[in-house]
């Protein structure tokens, strides 16, 4: 099946410092999305991307559809304390409704 | 603000067991899904539902499973003899229609977390 993989696995941040998370895959997608997931609750979403080379922006987050439509980024830029969470990356290839959802990246913002 | 509402938030069953987990989606979405998470993985998509059929499913939805909207606001998800390596949480989802091309957001629910002992 479909893989997506997400870098860094876990990080430990300083408030105010800005934030880099990665998501790969070797297949391609047409829709990628980023959302967070806080402990004991759903998912939700934070951005979505439709086109090749898009750059979205949602307050502090910004996110990128790379080029090769098999890459995507997320940058939060000046942390605080309630972007603890774990942040996953899921794509969109076929259909327009199953999601496939990274591996996920854990943040933990040091106050 | 609507919600995603799933019951219940926790529940313990033995091997073998049959069991029924509960969603009510957002009153005006269409599309109907549901999710799973197992401890510490990332979240794996099941199966959406539209029109009072599946849609789309995937391969770990087998024919242990089975979902229904068995009137107009709720939207459950069975399996007929869990197996301990179903222990997982379950999400629910719901999405508008409409935007045909572009991804409709789904709306997750806050998950039942099933133990199979």
């Amino acid at each position: 099946g479909q893989q997506l993989n997400q870098s860094p696995q876990s990080m430990f941040i300083q408030e105010g410092e800005d934030v880099s998370m990665n998501c790969t895959s070797s297949s391609i997608f047409n829709t990628w999305l980023w959302y967070k997931q806080d402990p004991g609750e759903g998912p939700v979403l934070l951005i979505a991307l439709y086109k090749a080379g898009e750059l979205t922006s949602n307050g502090r987050l910004t996110a990128q559809f790379g080029i090769t439509r098999k890459d995507s980024f997320l940058n939060i830029s000046a942390s605080i304390p309630s972007d603890v969470g774990i942040y996953f990356c899921a794509g969109i290839s076929g259909g327009y409704q199953k999601v496939t959802f990274g591996t996920g990246t854990k943040l933990q913002v040091i106050p | 603000e609507p919600e995603v509402t799933q019951t219940p938030s926790h529940q313990v069953t033995q091997m073998g067991q049959e069991v029924i987990l509960r969603c009510v989606p957002i009153s005006n979405h269409l599309y109907f899904y549901w999710y799973r998470q197992i401890l510490g993985q990332k979240v794996e998509f099941l199966v959406s539902f539209y029109n009072n059929e599946i849609s789309e499913k995937s391969e770990i939805f087998d024919d242990q499973f089975s979902v229904e909207r068995p009137d107009g606001s709720n939207f459950t998800l069975k399996i007929r003899s869990t197996k301990l390596e179903d222990s997982a949480m379950y999400f629910c989802a719901s999405s508008p229609a409409g935007r045909e091309g572009l991804y409709n957001e789904q709306f997750f629910g806050p998950g039942t977390r099933l133990t199979v002992l």
